[in-house]
């Protein structure tokens, strides 16, 4: 299994321009996460899909981010405008449902993708 | 909202020293799990703990969650170079899929 995919590895844009982040899961998984990654405030859960519909947005920073799972097979982050605060690592994860009611959920994370904002 | 404090930040071992990270939930947990980030890498999942007082061991990783699903820890004895990394707890409080990262504990390993 080729394993999570994201693309891409690293972006370097402009503040205002539009950001889009691409994600494929394992195969058979049905639970997709995004998080963020910075120094000063760790690994946030942005935004998390079950079966390609959204559950807890909960995480998103504001209506600059928006996320879409169209199919099973393909999730996009996009930020518009980006702004500088916004440079961070981006990961994507995706699990699988567990038969057991203990919900035995590994995360498999991508390599993630490296934005920054000038 | 739910918050995982684990403690410490960093630590700095020379190579055999025993290393530990601790983790406490404002919570009760439904299971926690650790996951291992490299340098410039990605988390990678180590282990899941789901029972009360569990403790799980994995060569020279020892894992241990608390007797009232609150705190967890992970003990690495006689670290390698090998060992380098963040190790971060993840609790999930109840049947949702949501994970609480901790902020992690940066492992340095000096030969």
């Amino acid at each position: 299994d080729a394993g999570v995919i994201q693309s891409p590895r690293h972006e370097v844009t402009e503040m205002g321009q539009e950001v889009t982040l691409r994600c494929k899961p394992i195969s058979g998984h049905d639970y997709l996460f995004w998080y963020r990654q910075t120094m000063m405030r760790g690994l946030e859960l942005l935004i998390y899909f079950n079966n390609n519909v959204p559950i807890d947005d909960s995480g998103m920073p504001e209506d600059r981010f928006s996320a879409k799972m169209p199919n099973a097979s393909f999730s996009t982050l996009k930020i518009q405008p980006s702004e500088p605060r916004d440079s961070a690592v981006y990961f994507c994860a995706s699990s699988r449902t567990s038969g057991f009611s203990s919900s035995y959920n590994e995360q498999f994370f991508g390599p993630g993708t490296r934005l920054t904002v000038l | 909202g739910q918050q995982v404090m684990q403690i410490p930040q960093y630590q700095h071992v020379q190579e055999g020293e025993d290393f530990t990270t601790y983790c406490n939930s404002s919570t009760t947990l439904s299971n926690i799990q650790w996951y291992k980030q490299r340098p410039g890498g990605h988390p990678v999942f180590l282990i899941q703990l789901v029972k009360s007082g569990e403790v799980k061991k994995q060569k020279r990783l020892t894992f241990q969650f608390g007797e009232a699903k609150k705190n967890s820890s992970l003990h690495i004895t006689a670290t390698q170079t090998t060992d380098v990394g963040t190790y971060f707890c993840a609790g999930k409080p109840g049947s949702n899929y949501k994970l609480t990262f901790g902020k992690g504990t940066l492992l340095t390993v000096n030969p």
